[in-house]
This record gives structure tokens, C-alpha cells and sequence, in this order.
């Protein structure tokens, strides 16, 4: 059985605070690792789709970081402001089975 | 360019009964995956149609299946519905097969079911 875990499970920051959540996921048979917004009553909205080891992305205040070898990744919030807080989930994607097999999520609330 | 189109937004269904979810996938996408979402887990994988064939499944019963038309729409459908069956329901869509493609999902509003 394939296990995605992330944490913290929720987090709760101020306004204008640096933040990061942590995806752990298996290191064997890596294809890819997806991460997700999912703001409430939206639906599921894409960040990054991360491959190589040792990749970077950004996508704004939003950065990423990936290694396959340890297996995890991740997620960095600079300057954390009210709209960024939504639950963030990583999904791992076995080369085998293509399959995306989700984690729980990180829950971000932004206090202003 | 529509996002993807889930249909009905919300469904209220008492055990025992059956229930057809409906997916429209964003034009010229052709894969179309859906997950099952209740409190406290992460998306559950149902599975993936591509090309009308199923290519991947995940670990649910029998009771649970699904379709794909021709025009890449998808369908799921849940027969002798549980109390446990109540969750959210989500469709999510891709170009291609992942392998060679590496995109990520586009997600529908979900269908929230509710079994009494």
C-alpha cells in the first residue's frame, strides 16, 4: 500500500509569515509529485507538477522543492496573506500505475 | 475554455437506492479520473477512463462503477447505497495518459452525495 503523508496536519499563522508543510511520499518508482490548492466550496486547483530530483518551482509567494531519492517535498508560503488559506495536498504518482495517490492535506488558515 | 462539469451538485439518496454521477471533461481532455473525498481522508482514487477503457481502479467494492462515452464524458455509479457512501465526489481531468504527458488534474466542483 502506497502512503502519502503530510504535515502538520493544520497550521495557523499571521499575516506576512513564512510557512512550510512537509509531503513525505515513497522514494521507489517515482513519476511525479503533484501539489494542490483546494480553497473552500472551489475545487482542487494545480500548483506544481514536480519530476526531477532536486527540482525548484515558483509560482509567486508559492515555491516548492522536491526529493525523490529521501522522498518528500516541500511547500514554502513566503509573506502568508488571508487569501492563501486553503487546505494544500501533494499527490505522488507511481511510475507503475500512473495513478495520483493523495495525502491528507496541510490546512492553512491566514490571520489578518 | 469550460472547466470541468460535474452534475449533480448535490444528492440526497437513502440506503439501498442507486445513484449516476455525471462528468463533462474539459474540451479535447481525454482522460477523466474521479475521487471519493469524506471527512478526515485525503481523495480516495475510484478510477481512471481513458479512451472510453478503464485504466486504472482503485480499492472500492463492486457496488461502485463508472464509464466513459465517446466524447470523453464519464459517468459514476454507486448501486445499494451505505450510510458510508455520503461524501464528496470529485471528476478530474487530464490531456492524455500521464506517461507521456505529466500534466496535472483539473478538478470539477464535485458532487456532494448524502445517504440517509
Amino acid at each position: 500500500i502506497l502512503n502519502v503523508e503530510q504535515s502538520p496536519q493544520s497550521l495557523h499563522v499571521q499575516e506576512g509569515d513564512s510557512t512550510n508543510f512537509t509531503c513525505s511520499f515513497p522514494s521507489s518508482n517515482f513519476y511525479a509529485l503533484h501539489w494542490y490548492r483546494w480553497e473552500t466550496a472551489k475545487s482542487p486547483e494545480a500548483l506544481f507538477v514536480m519530476t526531477l530530483n532536486g527540482d525548484e518551482k515558483k509560482k509567486g509567494r508559492i515555491s516548492a522543492t522536491l526529493n525523490t531519492k529521501e522522498g518528500y517535498s516541500y511547500l514554502y508560503i513566503k509573506g502568508s496573506q488571508p487569501e492563501d488559506s486553503a487546505t494544500y495536498l501533494c499527490a505522488f504518482q507511481s511510475y507503475n500505475t500512473d495513478k495520483l495517490i493523495f495525502g491528507t492535506g496541510t490546512r492553512l488558515q491566514v490571520f489578518p | 475554455k469550460a472547466g470541468v462539469t460535474q452534475t449533480p451538485r448535490y444528492l440526497i439518496k437513502t440506503r439501498g437506492q442507486q445513484v449516476t454521477l455525471s462528468c463533462s471533461p474539459i474540451s479535447g481532455h481525454r482522460s477523466v479520473s474521479w475521487y471519493q473525498q469524506t471527512p478526515g481522508q485525503g481523495l480516495q482514487f475510484l478510477f481512471e477512463y481513458f479512451s472510453e477503457t478503464q485504466r486504472n481502479k482503485g480499492n472500492f467494492p463492486g457496488r461502485f462503477s463508472g464509464r466513459q462515452f465517446s466524447n470523453s464524458r464519464s459517468e459514476m455509479n454507486v448501486s445499494t447505497l451505505e450510510l458510508g457512501d455520503s461524501a464528496l465526489y470529485l471528476c478530474a481531468s487530464s490531456p492524455g495518459p500521464k506517461k507521456t504527458v505529466g500534466s496535472p488534474l483539473h478538478f470539477g466542483n464535485g458532487t456532494r452525495l448524502t445517504v440517509t
